[in-house]
């Protein structure tokens, strides 16, 4: 079993329509969990993080922890064509505070 | 100068060469650590340094040779490299007690031939 699981995608959604991306995580002493977005041919960005169980919303982005199920998801907003990129999961690991774990990323395409 | 910067960009080498890479970061941050990311697979993190101290190697081959002089510089010296060794080799930084909340580097694009 992977440590960190996406969906590779893509997943496609029009302009203005709710992007729903889907992580899941085998570590159950994880306490710390990041999105982070890559632009193709680009480093990746820390976009959101979140601690606790529930909703973490900045602005169009909603991250949704719940640690009983081990999943972790981001909901982009009025996706727009600029959200188009690879959304990484990233988590740290509960026995090993120094390591954060990656998925291998959800493709996001927005089309307009 | 602003955030984390790596040189070089593109590297390409063959397998006898010798060369590094460099990653400088300006942000005031204690830790800096070495990601591999290769095609279809996630970001692996090789090498962490915590005040300028080795704090995880993960398994990485002694062809990859990291060094930290001072808390804002950080090395990958690369000797006898294989062709599946070609990748992005990203350097990161972040505050010590913030693990998860790294700033990446714009990343050297290694092809080992």
């Amino acid at each position: 079993q992977k440590e960190v699981e996406q969906n590779s995608g893509p997943l496609s959604v029009p302009e203005g329509a709710i992007a729903s991306l889907n992580c899941t995580y085998s570590d159950r002493g994880s306490q710390s969990f990041f999105w982070y977005r890559q632009y193709s041919g680009k480093s990746p960005e820390l976009i959101m993080f979140i601690y606790s169980n529930g909703d973490k919303e900045d602005g169009r982005f909603t991250a949704q922890l719940n640690k009983a199920s081990q999943y972790v998801s981001l909901l982009i907003r009025d996706s727009q064509p600029s959200d188009s990129a690879t959304y990484l999961c990233a988590v740290v690991s509960g026995y090993n505070t120094d390591k954060l774990i990656f998925g291998t990323g959800t493709r996001l395409q927005v089309f307009p | 100068e602003t955030g984390v910067t790596q040189t070089p960009r593109h590297l390409v080498m063959g397998m006898t060469n010798k060369k590094s890479l460099k990653c400088e970061q300006h942000l005031g941050h204690n830790a800096m650590y070495w990601y591999k990311q290769s095609a279809k697979k996630p970001l692996e993190l090789m090498f962490v340094y915590s005040l300028e101290e080795r704090v995880e190697n993960n398994s990485v081959p002694s062809r990859f040779s990291p060094e930290c002089p001072n808390s804002s510089h950080l090395f990958l010296h690369l000797h006898t490299l294989q062709p599946e060794d070609s990748a992005l080799y990203l350097c990161a930084s972040s505050q010590d007690s913030l693990p998860g909340e790294l700033f990446f580097g714009e990343g050297s694009r290694l092809t080992v031939l």
